[in-house]
């Protein structure tokens, strides 16, 4: 069974381009979410999509988005990169959220220059 | 606003020790709790998950508890093995947030 699939694994991008996360979840896991990951921080929650609609958002500036697909794939774009962009971005999926815990995948590191 | 605190943040122990990891949560309407662990520079892999109506999780050598009353969460290794090196994180969900409030981790060393 193929476990929850980011792409790419590493990216370096410079200041103000822009850039795209890919997250394959689970086969039959409606729910994607979406953390970021830097060491003075560290683990903070971005968003959550179940079929397709946001039910949670955290608190990031709006040059974070993200979306989900009918075939549950993900994907999250940073708008005008600044250097503290920088962090492992993960993703997780569940069947359902809630009651049934959440899958990682590998993550992907972006690195802002 | 939930808080969730990981004590010690770095632990270091001979091999075949037993050892507890400690997580505390401010809110105690928490919904699940889940622990993880993280290989340096790798993404979380899922070790227990403690749902809302379930006080303790065990798998092999590992045993989770969960006490809402106290705000408390415990991991326990028994016979620890230099295979167990890594960050441990554990991670609180209020209901309907869809999201996760992790902790700092415990970094733990085993040593051979």
């Amino acid at each position: 069974k193929a476990g929850v699939t980011q792409t790419p694994r590493y990216l370096i991008k410079t200041r103000g381009q822009q850039v795209t996360l890919s997250c394959s979840p689970i086969s039959g896991h409606r729910s994607v979410s979406w953390y970021q990951q830097t060491p003075g921080q560290g683990l903070q929650f971005l968003f959550e999509y179940f079929s397709e609609t946001q039910r949670n958002k955290g608190n990031f500036p709006g040059r974070f988005s993200g979306r989900q697909f009918s075939n549950s794939r993900s994907e999250m774009n940073v708008s005008t990169l600044e250097l503290g962009d920088s962090a492992l971005y993960l993703c997780a999926s569940s069947l359902e959220g809630q009651d049934y815990g959440y899958t990682f995948g590998s993550g992907t590191r972006l690195t802002v220059v | 606003k939930q808080e969730v605190t990981q004590i010690p943040a770095a632990l270091s122990v001979p091999e075949g020790e037993n050892l507890v990891l400690n997580c505390s949560f401010t809110d105690s309407a928490i919904y699940n709790l889940q622990w993880f662990r993280q290989d340096p520079g790798k993404g979380l892999t899922s070790l227990l998950l403690i749902q809302s109506s379930q006080r303790e999780q065990t798998s092999g050598r590992l045993n989770a508890s969960l006490d809402k009353s106290s705000g408390r969460s415990t991991l326990y290794i028994a016979a620890s093995q230099p295979g167990d090196s890594a960050t441990y994180l554990c991670a609180a969900e209020l209901s309907g947030t869809y999201k996760y409030i992790f902790g700092t981790g415990t970094r733990l060393k085993v040593l051979a």
